[in-house]
């Protein structure tokens, strides 16, 4: 079975400052790893994904996530947060197996503030 | 243009009603999903079609019921609704169903059974 696992509920962190929102998972075979953003009252919107290849993936709006297969990790990243960036982020993996179904983790609200 | 577009946006209606909600994506693509996200924000895939043919069907109660006139349609009709059934349902599109296409939401439909 997949899993991934966000850590941290909520995020806070001061204008300017860098953020990161943590995210592991779990799977069989080789992963495809997703983050999605979504802001109040709004469907998820994609920001990057990580197939193959390089492991620093740069996304939209600045972000840029770190697929590091030793710690089944895929943490997302931002170098100077903005207050329009606080949102619910989520995290998402698809594997070879299961239909390929998109599992997602139960999501990280972050709050920047300024 | 939006590009997932469901409708109702809000849906209030009351226990053992049948009720509908339309989905129709003008990207192109293949693949689509219902997705239903929780109180806690919570979210899960429920049913997945690729070119109108069901391909993930969660363990989804049998009053939930999609249904795909075209690639561009996946609409989900609800029989017998319950109070458990309030959240809000996102439809979502794909290019096609490989593991590395990312997925596009629509704005969700908040149904609220009381």
């Amino acid at each position: 079975a997949q899993s991934v696992a966000q850590p941290e509920d909520q995020v806070n962190v001061a204008e300017g400052n860098p953020l990161t929102v943590k995210c592991t998972y779990s799977v069989s075979g080789n992963p495809y790893l997703f983050w999605y953003v979504q802001y109040p009252n709004r469907g998820l919107q994609f920001l990057l994904k990580y197939i193959t290849g390089d492991n620093l993936v740069k996304g939209s709006y600045g972000f840029e996530a770190e697929f590091n297969k030793s710690q089944t990790s895929f943490h997302l990243k931002k170098p100077s947060a903005l207050v329009s960036d606080s949102a619910l982020y989520f995290c998402a993996v698809r594997v070879n197996t299961n239909a390929g179904k998109s599992t997602f983790g139960d999501g990280t609200t972050l709050t920047v503030k300024p | 243009d939006t590009a997932v577009s469901q409708t109702p946006k809000y849906l209030v209606t009351q226990m053992g009603n049948d009720k509908s909600i339309k989905c129709e994506q003008n990207l192109g693509h293949d693949t689509m999903y219902w997705y239903k996200q929780d109180s806690k924000k919570f979210l899960k895939i429920m049913f997945s079609y690729n070119n109108k043919e069901l391909i993930i069907n969660e363990t989804v109660p049998n009053r939930f019921s999609p249904k795909s006139p075209d690639k561009a349609h996946l609409n989900l009709h609800i029989n017998s609704l319950e109070l458990g059934d309030s959240a809000v349902y996102f439809c979502a599109s794909s290019r096609r169903d490989t593991l590395n296409t990312e997925a596009f939401f629509g704005q969700g439909t908040r149904l609220t059974v009381v």
